[in-house]
């Protein structure tokens, strides 16, 4: 059974950065592509970005550009989102999920609170 | 970037009512994805590729659509399919979202 665990819940200054990550568990991580969309408190699902660990290509929104950046680790099966330049707007659940077998986003992690706060 | 209208943003259903949640793209796609979220939960894959039913979803669930509009229809309400339900395209980068509907019951 695939499984993705992803960190701990953050709480951060602004302007500063974090990083996250997402452990596959089940399965090599180069078998998806590895995506994370962000979820702010009462509201809905937005896309952020994935990346090919196979590769390390990435793809990004527009919006998250200069705001985050997506790596992966094969030897530890492991990807990782940082976000830089941290401000209220960012405080936000992370989820990290997958693009593959069996389907698109059919494995997600339990999710990751970013707290941004002085 | 594609844009996803979803519509109702809210709606409360009696049990063994049809419901339907509508999904419009603002461009042509190939295939439509819909998740079910819970609160305080993770989003769950429910239905892949416009029609076929995630593990596990009831097939009390369909999905259909092409081109511009998507569907997602119960055939009979049942309690615990109250949750927000998003549909996704992967059609063009960036992925996106619709908005959500949030279903509750009567």
């Amino acid at each position: 059974e695939v499984q993705l665990q992803q960190s701990g819940a953050e709480l951060v200054r602004p302007g500063t950065s974090v990083k996250l990550s997402c452990k596959v568990s089940g399965d090599t991580i180069i078998a998806y592509y590895m995506h994370f969309v962000k979820q702010r408190p009462g509201q809905g699902l937005e896309w952020i970005g994935r990346i090919d660990p196979e590769d390390d290509s990435t793809k990004y929104a527009k919006k998250f550009k200069n705001k985050a950046t997506l790596t992966a680790d094969t030897s530890s099966n492991t990807a990782y989102l940082k976000l830089s330049s941290l401000t209220s707007e960012d405080t936000a659940t992370y989820f990290c999920t997958t693009e593959g077998y069996p389907g698109m986003f059919a494995y997600w992690g339990q999710g990751t609170l970013v707290t941004v706060s002085s | 970037e594609i844009v996803l209208t979803q519509s109702p943003t809210t709606m409360a259903a009696s049990p063994g009512e049809k419901v339907t949640i509508t999904c419009r793209a603002s461009s042509s796609v190939s295939y439509m994805h819909w998740f079910q979220q819970k609160s305080g939960t993770s989003p769950k894959p429910w239905i892949y590729d416009t029609s076929k039913l995630a593990s596990g979803v009831p097939d009390r669930f369909s999905g259909s659509g092409s081109g511009t509009s998507y569907s997602l229809t119960i055939s009979s309400m049942e309690a615990e399919d109250a949750a927000t339900y998003y549909c996704l395209q992967r059609s063009s980068y960036p992925l996106t979202f619709g908005s959500g509907t949030k279903l509750e019951i009567k």
